[in-house]
Parts: structure tokens; sequence; C-alpha cells
């Protein structure tokens, strides 16, 4: 699986669109980009995955470069419950009953939002 | 549902000593991990189970072991407690629905964790 590098931190104001960079300049044809966010001392959570095309969900929009290398997490309106650290992991998507879905997570942006 | 339940939430072990940590899931889900965290660091895979009765190495398996009987269930076995085990440890579950074609296991769901501490 391919490996991520994000920024260790960033601030954000609250009520401001926050926007997660992570380059992924190794990532094959067949792996997918998920995010997760980690508030504190809590269990990780769910936010969006991709593979090429640009995702929007409830939480959150997923915007990958044409050429895959990198990607963006954008929180549109960020509120102070916002504040967490952010998971950026790049993986295959294997299917098949190999298919564990395993993810490797590193350390993350911690994501600081100010009022 | 429940969802991913993790008992105990705090525990404090003597060095050597040994104990199980509990995980069960509601959601029908085949797929389990076990992750530690480290302070200050992103998570590891120590373990996980694609169905009952089969488990797999994750990248940190040393000093523990699983066992998968039944669907529900996930315990993590630490048989000789050591310092470097003091982490926060976080179970995990997703599901895999080959029939109908789509693939869901990329969406874990996590515990809310516990927290370990070896004196």
């Amino acid at each position: 699986d391919a490996k991520t590098t994000q920024p260790p931190s960033m601030d954000c104001a609250e009520g401001r669109a926050a926007n997660l960079p992570c380059n992924h300049s190794t990532i094959s044809g067949n792996e997918y980009v998920y995010w997760y966010r980690q508030i504190h001392s809590q269990g990780p959570q769910y936010i969006i995955h991709g593979l090429k095309n640009n995702e929007t969900n409830e939480m959150a929009s997923l915007i990958i470069t044409e050429d895959r290398k990198s990607s963006t997490l954008i929180l549109p309106h960020a509120t102070l419950r916002d504040t967490a650290v952010y998971y950026c992991i790049v993986r295959v998507r294997r299917l098949g009953s190999s298919n564990t879905g395993k993810l490797i997570f590193g350390q993350g942006t911690t994501l600081q939002v100010k009022p | 549902n429940a969802g991913v339940t993790q008992t105990p939430k705090f525990r404090i072990l003597k060095i050597g000593q040994s104990m199980t940590l509990q995980c069960a899931q509601d959601m029908n889900h085949n797929y389990m991990y076990w992750y530690r965290q480290d302070p200050g660091m992103g998570l590891k895979l120590i373990y996980y189970s694609v169905g009952a009765g089969i488990t797999d190495k994750g990248e940190v398996p040393n000093g523990y072991n699983v066992s998968r009987s039944t669907t529900e269930d996930f315990p993590l076995r630490l048989e000789l407690a050591a310092p470097s085990q003091t982490s926060v440890y976080f179970c995990a579950s997703s599901h895999y629905a080959p029939r109908t074609g789509r693939v869901l296991n990329e969406k874990l769901f996590f515990g809310s964790g516990t927290q370990l501490s070896v004196l």
C-alpha cells in the first residue's frame, strides 16, 4: 500500500472551510484514498473515501488530483467539534476473500478549529 | 445497535501479569481488528480476523494472541505484560458482503478504547 504524507498540524477559523492536504505520490491505479478522523480519546471515525473522482457526503468532500498523487479533504464549514487528528490512508481495494479491509494509520494532521 | 463494545475501559497491570481485552460487535460484521495507539502516535494494527476461526497478524503482533470463535467476539490476550505494551487499544469491525457484489469493508467502526498501563 502506498505511503502518505500529511502536515503534522493545521489551524482553521470556525465557520471557514478546512482544507487538509495529503500527498500519495507512489499511489497505484487500484489504490483508494481513505480519510478517518480521531477526536481526542475516542476511536477513529470514517469520513470518506474515493478512487479518482471527487466525492462528497454529509461530512466532507474529497478532491483527488487528476494524476492521483495528492488529495484534499474539505470540511466546508468547520466547527469547534471538528478539532481532531485527520488520517489519510491509501490502500488497495482487493475483491474476493482476501479483501481484509485492514488500514495502516500514519500520524495524521492535527486540525485545530479556533473560535 | 451498541456497535463495537470494548471492556474494560481502563486497566493497570503489573509486569508479567496476563489479561484479556474484550471486544464485541452486534452489527454482524465479519471483519474485526485490534489496533494499539501509543501517545502522540498513529494507530498500529496488531491482529485482524476475516471471519470466525480465521485470524492473521498485523504490523505489531508480538506479545499478543487473539481468537475468533464467534462472529461477535474478538478478544485480545496479553500473556506476559511488559511496560512496552502500555498503550490505548482499539477494536474495530467492518463488513464484506460478496454476494451483493459490494465491498463494504473499507468503513471501519471503532470501539471507545481500552487504556492499559503496565507498571
